[in-house]
């Protein structure tokens, strides 16, 4: 299987900041790389496939990068709505997995 | 719009299969080319995928779970369901269906998501 370690695990951070987060892959998973948001009691939503796609409807704060085994998700200014959990997920080979999860709290 | 919606027992016993249903509207489950997944989540817990069933019927699992799992498309309720053998208290979770993005692909992640049913294992 291939394994996903997010960093940082959680991190505080303020309304406006620029947040980033990376995703490591144990093996090069191309650009088959995802990302989701969780809110508390709510479902995974979808937010970035493809590496650097924008899912339609999501906000242009958000962007991901990178390729091969390194990844990052970044949010250019903080909304408060964007306090939640963020996982990236593997599409490249089964079974697909996702990270641990970093969880994005309110300094 | 596509919407999923899955159903089943809430409180399942050890050793007993667990059987969940996703009910989907706004596409047919074997004509839109989709991949139909499930995941599950266990309490305050990141996320684990099951396995996906495409629209041919052909499906492919986790191999940590493939000896228990079976999911098969019923296409005159336009259903997918979820089979899980031998539960134990570790297979109590959050259980989700979730449509891949792709049509056709099914390296895109996964776009829509029922709102989960959570299943407990206890006697």
């Amino acid at each position: 299987d291939i394994q996903m370690t997010q960093a940082p695990s959680s991190v505080s951070a303020s309304v406006g900041d620029r947040v980033t987060i990376t995703c490591r892959a144990s093996k090069d998973v191309a650009n088959r790389l995802v990302w989701y948001q969780q809110k508390p009691g709510k479902v995974p939503k979808l937010l970035i496939y493809a590496a650097s796609t924008l899912q339609s409807g999501v906000p242009s704060r958000f962007s991901g990068s990178g390729s091969g085994t390194d990844f990052t998700l970044t949010i250019s200014s903080l909304q408060p709505e964007d306090f939640a959990t963020y996982y990236c997920q593997q599409a490249d080979s089964f079974p697909r997995t996702f990270g641990q999860g970093t969880k994005l709290e309110i300094k | 719009q596509v919407q999923l919606q899955e159903s089943g027992p809430g409180l399942v016993k050890p050793s007993q299969t667990l059987s969940l249903t996703c009910a989907v509207s706004g596409t047919s489950i074997t004509s839109g080319g989709y991949y139909w997944n499930w995941i599950r989540q266990h309490p305050g817990k990141g996320l684990e995928w099951i396995g996906y069933i495409l629209f041919s019927g052909s499906t492919i699992y986790n191999p940590s779970l493939k000896s228990r799992v079976t999911i098969s498309l019923d296409t005159s309720k336009n259903h997918i369901s979820l089979k899980l053998s031998s539960v134990t208290a570790a297979d109590t979770a959050m259980y989700y269906c979730a449509k891949d993005l792709g049509a056709h692909v099914d390296t895109y992640g996964m776009d829509v998501w029922g709102q989960g049913t959570t299943v407990t294992v206890s006697s």
